[in-house]
């Protein structure tokens, strides 16, 4: 599978946004890119997923690079609920779901 | 909403004693995953059904784990014996089987946590 890289932890104050990265240099033109967060003492939970285009929902929304070596999950007002370990995964089978170390997001009131 | 249960959230056993994890998934998913997460780790795949088929068992220590998915429904691991280093908490997911396959979705149970003494 294909690696990601995301920074250890980053920190933000509620009410602003935050931009969370992720480089995948070696992804391939069949692999989604897929988000997760993990709160505290949680399983992880599905955040959004896409392949090409940005992609948006009511949770966050996705923007990737043009030659998708890049992507960006984006929180657009943090609140204290959304402190968790953000997960940067590629898929492109149906194999089960790699997982890397992931951003430790904190949300400062 | 519809959610996979497991059960039990908590488990405190013995070294040596046997422990088992239950998994209801999302009615209809096919896909069943059972995950191990040590402390501070992410998430690592232990074994991967397709209804009652095993697809992926590579990462599973088969000496002392088994899982199974008899009719293709709800599921079980087991650890026999228990050792020090299997504290962890044990993460079952369900998914769709959907033509993208790289596009599906899965949905966590809250995950059973175990303390082995």
């Amino acid at each position: 599978d294909a690696k990601t890289t995301q920074p250890n932890s980053m920190e933000s104050n509620e009410e602003e946004p935050v931009h969370l990265p992720c480089n995948h240099s070696t992804i391939s033109g069949t692999d989604y890119i897929h988000w997760y967060r993990q709160l505290p003492s949680q399983g992880p939970e599905y955040v959004i997923h896409g392949l090409t285009s940005n992609v948006n929902n009511r949770m966050a929304s996705l923007a990737i690079a043009e030659d998708r070596k890049s992507s960006t999950l984006i929180l657009h007002r943090a609140t204290l609920r959304d402190a968790a370990v953000y997960y940067c995964i590629l898929r492109r089978g149906a194999d089960g779901l790699t997982f890397g170390k992931g951003t430790h997001l904190i949300i400062q009131p | 909403e519809a959610e996979v249960a497991q059960s039990p959230r908590y488990k405190i056993t013995e070294k040596s004693q046997a422990v088992a994890f239950w998994c209801d998934p999302i009615s209809g998913h096919a896909t069943l995953y059972w995950y191990r997460q040590i402390l501070g780790q992410g998430p690592e795949l232990l074994v991967q059904f397709q209804d009652e088929s095993v697809v992926d068992d590579s990462q599973l220590p088969k000496d002392r784990f088994s899982a199974e998915r008899l009719k293709g429904v709800d599921s079980t691991l087991k650890i026999q014996p228990a050792e020090l280093g299997d504290s962890a908490m044990y993460l079952c997911a369900s998914s769709l089987v959907g033509l993208r396959r790289g596009a599906n979705v899965l949905t966590f149970g809250a995950g059973s946590r175990l303390t082995v003494l």
